[in-house]
C-alpha cells in the first residue's frame, strides 16, 4: 500500500459543477498537509495547507480528518482554469521528508 | 517574492556522463529538498539538507550525492547517467524556523535529458 494515495483519476466534469478530491495516508505521525497543484511539465505549486480545523479559500475548501487519516480538497464553481494535476501531499514528523500521491487530473471543460 | 531558482532549465547528456543541478533557495530558507518526476509519474523524494547538513534520505540512487553549501545554495551531482535519468528534477525549499508549517516551495525544476 502506497503511504499516500489518491482518488484515481481524470475527473472531467464542466464548469460550475463542484468537485471534491479524497486523499488517505497511513502514517498516523504524520504532521503537515498539503494540496498542491501542477500544470503539464510545470512545477508543483502550493494551493493550501490542511488544518483539522479545516480551512476555506475562496473556492476551494480542505479538510483534514486525523482518525480517518484522509485529507479532503473540494472545488466549487470549477474553471476552465483550474484543469490541472492535484497532488495531496503529506510531511512527516520533523518536517524534512514530504510524500506526495500520485496526483489527481482534473479536466474542467466549457 | 523571489522564488527558487533552479539551472539549468534543460540539460542534454549522454550515458555514462555526469551532471551537476543547482539550486538557489528562496531568501531565509535554511532547507532543501530535491524530488525527481519522470513522465507521467509524482514527484519522488531525493534527499534533503537542513542548515547545510543533510536532514533526510529518499529514493537517491549511489550515483547521485548532494549538498549544501554555507550561503544555502544546494547542488546534485548525479554520475554515471543511464537512460532511465531523464526526468524532471525539482528542487524546492522551506523555512523549518518560520515557526510555521514546513511548506515547501519548487523551483522550475530541470528538464534533464540523456541520450
Amino acid at each position: 500500500r502506497k503511504e499516500v494515495e489518491q482518488d484515481p483519476g481524470p475527473f472531467n466534469v464542466p464548469e460550475g459543477a463542484t468537485v471534491a478530491f479524497n486523499c488517505t495516508y497511513s502514517n498516523s505521525a504524520s504532521q503537515s498537509f498539503f494540496w498542491y497543484r501542477q500544470d503539464c511539465r510545470k512545477e508543483p505549486k502550493l494551493l493550501m495547507s490542511v488544518y483539522s480545523s479545516g480551512n476555506e479559500d475562496g473556492r476551494f475548501t480542505a479538510q483534514l480528518n486525523r482518525a480517518s487519516q484522509y485529507i479532503s480538497l473540494l472545488i466549487r464553481d470549477s474553471k476552465l482554469s483550474d484543469s490541472a494535476t492535484y497532488l495531496c501531499v503529506v510531511g512527516g514528523t520533523g518536517g524534512f521528508k514530504t510524500i506526495f500521491g500520485a496526483g489527481t487530473r482534473l479536466f474542467v471543460k466549457a | 517574492a523571489a522564488g527558487v531558482i533552479q539551472s539549468p532549465r534543460h540539460l542534454i547528456k549522454e550515458k555514462r556522463e555526469t551532471a551537476t543541478l543547482k539550486c538557489y533557495p528562496i531568501p531565509r530558507h535554511d532547507t532543501v529538498y530535491w524530488y525527481q518526476q519522470g513522465p507521467g509519474q509524482d514527484p519522488q523524494f531525493l534527499i534533503s539538507f537542513y542548515e547545510k547538513m543533510q536532514s533526510d534520505k529518499g529514493s537517491i540512487p549511489d550515483r547521485f550525492s548532494a549538498q549544501q553549501f554555507s550561503d544555502y545554495h544546494s547542488e546534485l551531482n548525479m554520475s554515471s547517467l543511464e537512460l532511465g535519468d531523464s526526468a524532471l528534477y525539482f528542487c524546492a525549499s522551506s523555512s523549518q524556523t518560520s515557526g510555521s508549517t514546513d511548506t515547501q516551495y519548487f523551483g522550475p525544476g530541470t528538464r534533464l535529458t540523456v541520450l
